[in-house]
């Protein structure tokens, strides 16, 4: 039972255009979500979160969209540079209760020079 | 800043060897988790600890035991390594407070077993 879903394995981008990554979750105790980077051999770093009481958070370039109603996040990257080129994860977590953070499967992110 | 930092690296077993991968952070971080990290499938949640003494399991268990005796520590053991626990393993931690909710990761421990 995938509770968080990425359902785009992959995604090519020219440089300077936006790069817009989709997740999708299941369950409503989720209030706390969180997009992770990945390079190759090296464990996945903090990009931005968002809480559930907002539907918008920007960091910089990076911008991430919750839609609650439609259990929907995006992560927008603008504009795109090749060295934004790694793998996206995005995380959810109840604020209360398990702690766990429960992941998807990510995408990978080429941005093309 | 050393961070969260696993060892080893990486690492071949043979089938039914034990190990223990080892992980320790320095932010006094209360909760700690493992992952591990198969193509394609994500970080799948092994086991986690919200502090010293306090362990639970997370999506994968089966085969692995953790224990947390300090707040730094939280070491993953396998027990009769199999080929389905060839994955890249990752420690987390974090401190969940109402303002910084996110965890952080060490580099990883890739294992074979073969």
């Amino acid at each position: 039972d995938q509770q968080v879903k990425q359902n785009s394995p992959s995604l090519s981008v020219q440089e300077g255009r936006i790069s817009i990554l989709n997740c999708d979750y299941t369950n409503s105790m989720f209030d706390y979500f969180l997009w992770y980077k990945k390079y190759p051999a090296e464990g996945p770093t903090f990009l931005i979160s968002i809480s559930s009481i907002k539907d918008k958070n920007e960091d910089g370039r990076f911008t991430v969209f919750l839609n609650k109603s439609a259990k929907h996040l995006s992560l927008h990257i603008v504009p795109s540079q090749p060295g934004d080129s790694a793998v996206y994860f995005c995380a959810a977590t109840p604020t209360s209760g398990t702690y766990k953070y429960i992941f998807g499967t990510g995408t990978r992110l080429k941005v093309l020079a | 800043n050393a961070g969260v930092t696993q060892t080893p690296k990486f690492r071949i077993l043979k089938i039914g060897q034990s190990m223990t991968l080892q992980c320790t952070q320095d932010m006094n971080h209360n909760y700690m988790y493992w992952y591990r990290q198969d193509p394609g499938m994500g970080l799948k949640l092994i086991y986690y600890s919200v502090g010293a003494g306090i362990t639970d399991k997370g999506e994968v268990p089966n085969g692995y035991n953790v224990s947390r005796s300090t707040t730094e520590d939280f070491p993953l053991r396998l027990e009769l390594a199999a080929p389905s626990q060839t994955s890249v393993y990752f420690c987390a931690s974090s401190t969940r407070t109402v303002w910084n909710t996110e965890a952080f990761f060490g580099q990883g421990t890739r294992l074979t077993v073969v």
